[in-house]
């Protein structure tokens, strides 16, 4: 079954770097586009970014675009989030999920918590 | 940007009655919309994509009607596992943005 799992969570004091990551099994990892969400404590949905299947495409959230970066390793089925100059309104819950048909995700994985405090 | 509003930010049922969740949208969005259900402490789940389709393993008591700039979320009959928090989420075309609703809560009455 398509399993997704997020990890590389932590706290971070602000202006540092983390990188997140989440390994996929159960599906052909190469055929499908990836995207990143956020949920900050006790808030709602975000979506951050999405890499193209084949990563020729990568698109940001404003907030993000210039600190952030998406990347995949096809050999690894693994999607990454390159954060940097963190701040603390980058605190939340990330979440990878997999695209369905360009327009909405139809699996997540169970998150992993960044909390950007000094 | 397309901003979408949901209504209302709280439904308080009970278990057996019907819950309407309604989604709006500023522009049209077609038939790209979906639904997803949020327990707490757990990941979404994916309920209707392109308005009216169920997910896989979705139960046929969840159904998803709308076009355009109007869409509505029925659960024709409230089981337990069903009070969740639910968010109506679209995508923009240019630049492209997934975008999500603030999200209705379904709680027990």
């Amino acid at each position: 079954q398509v399993q997704l799992v997020e990890s590389g969570g932590g706290v971070v004091q602000p202006g540092k770097s983390l990188r997140l990551s989440c390994a996929a099994s159960g599906f052909t990892f190469s055929g499908f586009g990836m995207h990143w969400v956020r949920q900050a404590p006790g808030k709602g949905l975000e979506w951050v970014a999405v890499i193209w299947h084949d990563g020729s495409r990568k698109y940001y959230i404003d907030s993000v675009k210039g600190r952030f970066t998406v990347s995949r390793d096809i050999s690894k089925n693994t999607v990454y989030l390159q954060m940097s100059d963190l701040r603390v309104e980058d605190t939340a819950v990330y979440y990878c999920a997999r695209d369905l048909m360009e327009r909405s995700v139809d699996k997540w994985g169970p998150g992993t918590l960044v909390i950007v405090s000094s | 940007e397309i901003v979408l509003t949901q209504s209302p930010a709280t439904l308080s049922l009970s278990p057996g009655e019907r819950a309407t969740l309604s989604c709006r949208a500023s522009q049209s969005v077609s038939t790209s919309l979906a639904w997803y259900q949020q327990k707490p402490g757990q990941a979404p789940r994916l309920v209707i994509y392109d308005a009216s389709k169920r997910a896989t393993g979705i139960p046929p008591r969840f159904s998803g009607s709308g076009s355009g700039t109007d869409f509505t979320l029925t659960i024709s009959s409230l089981e337990p596992e069903d009070f969740a928090v639910y968010y109506c989420q679209q995508r923009s075309n240019w630049p492209f943005l997934l975008t999500f609703g603030p999200g209705t809560t379904v709680d027990i009455k």
